[in-house]
């Protein structure tokens, strides 16, 4: 147990839609990642949110957008959703901006099907 | 450029040791890292170098790191049925905010 939960666990969506996918980091953890995952792919770095700011970004377009707050929570949303969208999302959650041996606790990961 | 690169399947019997292996482009990744994905799970961390070290042993895990070749290994010994997962190489660098991967080496281990 990583301390690092996500939902829903599966989600369903057609092309078009749009989709919004949630994390809890562990609490004091004020740097969120999100990654895709692929089928047979390894993850690909989406962004990264610390203290509520976005921090970097992946080669992600800008219909991958992301929040948080200060709870520890964030969220993930997609619009205009495509077929290529359809993968595993994962978060992971780190104490200070992941840079080195700061470790990230990853959550179980959402699995999104767009059809 | 970017890219990380492993075998994609390793197969062992219970008991022998695995070794899996990892290439990457980016001689300035400074952290490299091993994790393990079981099935329905997230990423689980399982070690890392610096890489300014040429190795690291850590109970039945010893990774080695060739840094003129920019290889990667990771050596599991006495190998358990438990330890089939996706295994995979990562990198990052100095200051910096994402973690690439490679696309994960599926490890099964034969009773």
């Amino acid at each position: 147990e990583t301390g690092v939960t996500q939902s829903p666990t599966h989600l369903i969506k057609t092309r078009g839609q749009q989709v919004t996918l949630r994390c809890s980091s562990q609490s004091g953890h004020n740097t969120v990642s999100w990654y895709q995952q692929a089928l047979g792919q390894g993850p690909q770095f989406i962004f990264q949110y610390y203290r509520e700011e976005e921090n970097g970004r992946g080669n992600f377009p800008p219909r991958f957008s992301g929040l948080q707050f200060p709870n520890y929570s964030s969220e993930l949303n997609v619009n205009a959703l495509e077929l290529d969208d359809s993968a595993l999302y994962l978060c992971a959650s780190s104490l200070e901006v992941q840079a080195s041996t700061d470790t990230q606790y990853f959550g179980p990961g959402t699995r999104l099907t767009v059809l | 450029g970017e890219d990380v690169e492993q075998s994609l399947f390793l197969s062992v019997r219970e008991g022998d040791s695995s070794v899996i292996n990892c290439t990457y482009t980016d001689s300035s990744s400074t952290y490299l890292y091993w994790y393990k994905q079981e099935p329905g799970a997230g990423l689980q961390l399982l070690t890392y170098i610096f890489s300014n070290m040429d190795m690291k042993q850590d109970q039945r895990l010893t990774v080695l790191l060739n840094k003129k070749d920019k290889h990667l290994s990771l050596r599991i010994a006495d190998t358990q049925t438990g330890d089939s997962a996706i295994y995979f190489c990562a990198e990052t660098y100095t200051g910096g905010f994402k973690t690439i991967f490679g696309a994960g080496t599926r490890l099964f281990v034969k009773a």
